[in-house]
């Protein structure tokens, strides 16, 4: 079936840097999701992202945090400056329509880990 | 707020045998339902998902699930498990039509052959 990539699958940085996680949607796809899931605890939504805007973001949603998808290509997460807290796994999924009509589809998460 | 709870962490069932995997919401309107699988090193699939009408419906690979309003429920089941069926299931719910969704910690299936 149609997958979702993501890259790198695992990444450790130092507290302070930045990190870019990159996800290759699936190609006909139009929204795209991150989420959030610390090691114990429940995935979580971050964004969602639609016609190169944030549509809907939560309060894990910092101001460090930003999402693009430049010229179509990855749909791309940066934190700068990284913190301990972002240490977690990110799930980047995909749709071709919103809401419950569509299906999302999910990567196998990007584990980041902040020293 | 909105929350769903999955009671069982980890469910070991024999191979051949019937299965339940529970989910208990909350919210005061009745949401979008949703039940994921992650198989080892794949991202999360869709099995199953309801809004309205017939309160069970069906899935891929013969699951279903049974949606009850009055116990804020929306319990996975399978008549017979493969040991194929070994993964992570996560419960999840929507209150907007928007792809957010809130997800339950997961239960862990483990199929003894």
């Amino acid at each position: 079936g149609p997958k979702v990539l993501q890259i790198p699958s695992h990444q450790i940085i130092d507290m302070g840097q930045m990190v870019t996680l990159n996800c290759d949607p699936v190609s006909n796809h139009l929204y795209f999701y991150w989420y959030k899931q610390i090691l114990g605890q429940q995935m979580e939504f971050l964004v969602n992202f639609y016609n190169g805007k944030v549509m809907e973001k939560s309060k894990l949603f910092k101001d460090q945090f930003s999402v693009e998808r430049p010229d179509g290509s990855y749909f791309t997460l940066k934190i700068q400056p990284t913190a301990l807290e972002d240490s977690a796994v990110y799930f980047c999924a995909s749709s071709l329509v919103q809401g419950y009509t569509g299906q999302l589809y999910f990567g196998e998460g990007s584990k980041l880990t902040v020293l | 707020a909105q929350s769903v709870t999955q009671p069982d962490a980890r469910v070991t069932v024999s191979e051949g045998a019937s299965l339940q995997l529970r989910c208990k919401y909350s919210y005061s309107a009745t949401p979008y339902l949703f039940w994921y699988v992650q198989y080892p090193r794949q991202g999360l699939q869709l099995l199953l998902k309801y809004y309205s009408g017939d309160p069970v419906v069906q899935g891929v690979n013969s699951f279903e699930a049974e949606f009850s309003k009055s116990n804020s429920s929306f319990h996975l089941q399978k008549a017979s498990v493969h040991w194929s069926d070994s993964a992570v299931y996560f419960c999840a719910l929507s209150m907007t039509n928007t792809g957010k969704l809130t997800f339950g910690d997961g239960t862990v299936l483990t199929v003894k052959p």
